[in-house]
């Protein structure tokens, strides 16, 4: 079956480590997406890439790294600059085009401790 | 400068009865509105949506009505059932805009009471 795969479910880092949250989708979807959710603040979007190799900053892009290297992957490293890094974090994928919704993993859930 | 607002962060329905989640939105650029569903550790998932050449789209028990002149958008759940509560958020795009991302809402919180 197609999906989107993100890992690891739960992922604990210590305060000025980096840490790298997985994303992949067999869906041949050419975009991707990282979001990020707060209580009370909904979905907002870190970064995304319509095409391997390219990506875009979002609207909360500061303290994240991404790359695109396969249409099928697109990791998010978490940096030590990040200064409150502790939230759910969503990848999703899609088609071009603004008519095609979006296919969401299942999430990772970083906290710092 | 929210583009898409969903202005209840929470609602409260009896079971059985009509849930009415509404969404307002400020870019007439917009053309194209989803509604997402999301449980607690879960990823969304789609629900339902319009294009802007319509004004109403059903699927089974759930209606999404579109009232273009007021940039208001709804969502109708009939009979409401506890496996509804959840967070909705609404998204909104623009189909010819060069693939820039869903624009969403905050969600709000529909809790149905048996």
């Amino acid at each position: 079956d197609g999906g989107i795969t993100q890992s690891p479910k739960y992922l604990f880092r210590k305060e000025g480590q980096n840490v790298t949250l997985s994303c992949e989708q067999n869906l041949n979807h050419d975009a991707m997406y990282w979001y990020r959710q707060d209580p009370g603040q909904g979905l907002r979007l870190i970064y995304y890439s319509q095409i391997v190799n390219d990506f875009q900053k979002g609207d909360i892009a500061e303290g994240y790294s991404v790359s695109r290297e396969k249409k099928e992957s697109f990791p998010l490293t978490v940096t030590s600059a990040q200064k409150n890094p502790t939230a759910f974090y969503l990848c999703a994928s899609s088609y071009k085009g603004g008519n095609y919704g979006y296919t969401f993993g299942s999430g990772t859930r970083l906290t710092v401790v | 400068d929210q583009q898409v607002k969903q202005n209840s962060p929470s609602l409260s329905v009896q079971e059985g009865r009509i849930s009415i989640l509404n969404c307002d939105y400020t870019n007439s650029m917009f053309d194209y509105f989803l509604w997402y569903k999301k449980y607690p550790a879960e990823g969304p998932t789609f629900l339902i949506s319009i294009s802007s050449i319509k004004d109403k789209n059903e699927d089974g028990r759930f209606t999404v009505f579109l009232n273009k002149s007021a940039k208001h958008l709804s969502l109708h759940i009939v009979p409401s059932q506890p496996g509804d509560s959840a967070v909705y958020f609404c998204a909104a795009s623009i189909v010819n805009s060069g693939n820039t991302p869903l624009v969403f809402g905050k969600g709000t919180r529909l809790s149905v009471i048996a």
